[in-house]
């Protein structure tokens, strides 16, 4: 089963800038594996933020954008609330199966 | 507005039975592919399962392959995961996720 990469945490300034990366163990991250980011706050369920590496739902705020970057799927907030402090997950599909990476504790400080 | 609702959960005996749903609501439940995730609380997601529109084809990973089975009722708007020979390791909060929307989660326990 593949291995899904992301950085444990990341701290940006309020107004900042921030790429959250999402790497597989199988190489290059591709629109194939339709990359998927997912934002949940503490005691809260998570929330779709990005599909298919940058097709964004209407709730998504404008201030996060999904690509594909160095070989990774990237997620990049510009703007960051403190409201934007949460944990943000990855999924990648791997021919119909999924995994999700590790996690990334984002905090706005 | 769409709304998933999972129920089912609890507490149950290692090597028991459980039975998952998740009710769906203000979208048009057979269009979507629909996942089960589950979290140990305090840990990441982990995803478990996938089930496509109209219930032909299903997916799952490794660890719950053979012991959990996904399926659907499209009339009903409901998507279950029936699991059996549980282990203590499937102690989570279990997510039914599809149409970009996620449930709340419903918490299995296995313990004796």
């Amino acid at each position: 089963q593949a291995v899904v990469t992301q950085e444990p945490s990341l701290t940006v300034s309020p107004g900042g800038t921030v790429t959250l990366t999402c790497g597989s163990s199988t190489g290059t991250v591709t629109s194939g594996h339709y990359p998927y980011w997912c934002q949940q706050k503490p005691g809260q369920a998570p929330r779709t933020l990005i599909h298919d590496t940058n097709r964004k739902q209407s709730w998504t705020p404008a201030r996060f954008s999904g690509s594909l970057l160095g070989g990774k799927a990237a997620l990049t907030l510009s703007g960051a609330q403190p409201e934007d402090e949460a944990d943000y997950y990855c999924l990648l599909s791997y021919s119909g199966t999924f995994v999700f990476g590790g996690g990334t504790k984002l905090t706005v400080l | 507005e769409a709304q998933l609702v999972e129920s089912g959960g609890g507490l149950v005996q290692p090597g028991g039975s459980l039975r998952l749903s998740c009710a769906a609501s203000g979208l048009t439940f057979s269009d979507y592919w629909i996942h089960w995730v589950r979290q140990v609380p305090g840990k990441g997601l982990a995803w478990v399962s996938v089930i496509n529109p109209d219930g032909s084809a299903t997916n799952y990973a490794d660890s719950v392959k053979g012991r959990f089975t996904i399926s659907r009722d499209n009339a009903k708007n409901t998507l279950y995961l029936q699991m059996n020979s549980l282990r203590a390791d499937d102690t989570a909060l279990y997510y039914c996720a599809g149409g970009y929307r996620w449930g709340q989660g419903t918490l299995v326990t296995v313990s004796s």
